[in-house]
């Protein structure tokens, strides 16, 4: 079973530009998770869907970054402008989507954002 | 709000050495638990989980028993070696917050030949 794919896997931009990230989940995973791990920090959650809708962007600043899953498949994050405290690895992660308090969260390898 | 808080590292430990890494939770409600491994250069992988109170996971010899009544699910293991070098992160989810992971700041275990 193929796992969950990310791209890229290394970005580095200057303060003020834009970056985007692409995930891929599981396939029949109805639930997709962004998360930001900051060096040497437990990964926080930055937006949840389930199918194509958003569960939960509490924590997402979303005056820069913003977060779509068309289609109820793939996803894609965006930081525009990128601030250099973005600087962290950015996850993305999929479950079934069948109980939120005991499914199985699966993780991509991550995309590591140095904002310069 | 709910948290995880994890001892702290680095720990370095001998091959064939007994290991504890301490957790525990603050939680409102009825939580998950689990352990997440990230080896040096990959993604965050699934180690072990429990459900519910007194649960015991277990995996590649590691295990941790969900603890209700410290709020603790420590993650053991009988004898390490040098391949289980890795950063170990606790875990919960709990319902009412629509799943989402809540991390402690993990722990980073190296163990030497």
């Amino acid at each position: 079973e193929a796992g969950v794919a990310q791209s890229p896997r290394y970005k580095i931009i200057e303060k003020r530009q834009s970056v985007a990230f692409w995930c891929n989940p599981i396939s029949g995973h109805a639930t997709l998770y962004w998360y930001q791990q900051i060096l040497g920090q437990g990964p926080k959650l930055l937006i949840q869907f389930q199918n194509n809708g958003v569960v939960d962007d509490s924590q997402l600043p979303k005056d820069r970054f913003s977060a779509e899953r068309l289609k109820g498949v793939d996803s894609t994050l965006k930081i525009q402008p990128a601030k250099l405290e973005d600087s962290a690895v950015y996850l993305c992660a999929s479950s079934l989507g069948s109980s939120v308090r005991t499914d199985t969260q699966y993780f991509g390898p991550g995309t590591r954002l140095t904002v310069l | 709000g709910d948290s995880v808080t994890q001892m702290e590292g680095p720990v370095t430990l001998s091959e064939e050495a007994f290991l504890t890494i301490n957790c525990t939770y603050t939680a409102t409600g009825y939580p998950s638990l689990f352990w997440y491994v990230q080896y040096p250069g990959e993604g965050l992988q699934l180690l072990l989980k429990a459900t519910k109170a007194d649960d015991k996971g277990s995996n590649k010899g590691f295990e941790a028993t969900y603890r209700k009544e410290t709020t603790s699910f420590h993650l053991e293991k009988g004898s390490v070696q040098v391949s289980d070098s890795a950063v170990y992160f606790c875990a919960l989810t709990e319902g009412n917050q629509g799943g989402k992971l809540i991390f402690g700041q993990g722990t980073e275990l190296s163990v030497k030949p």
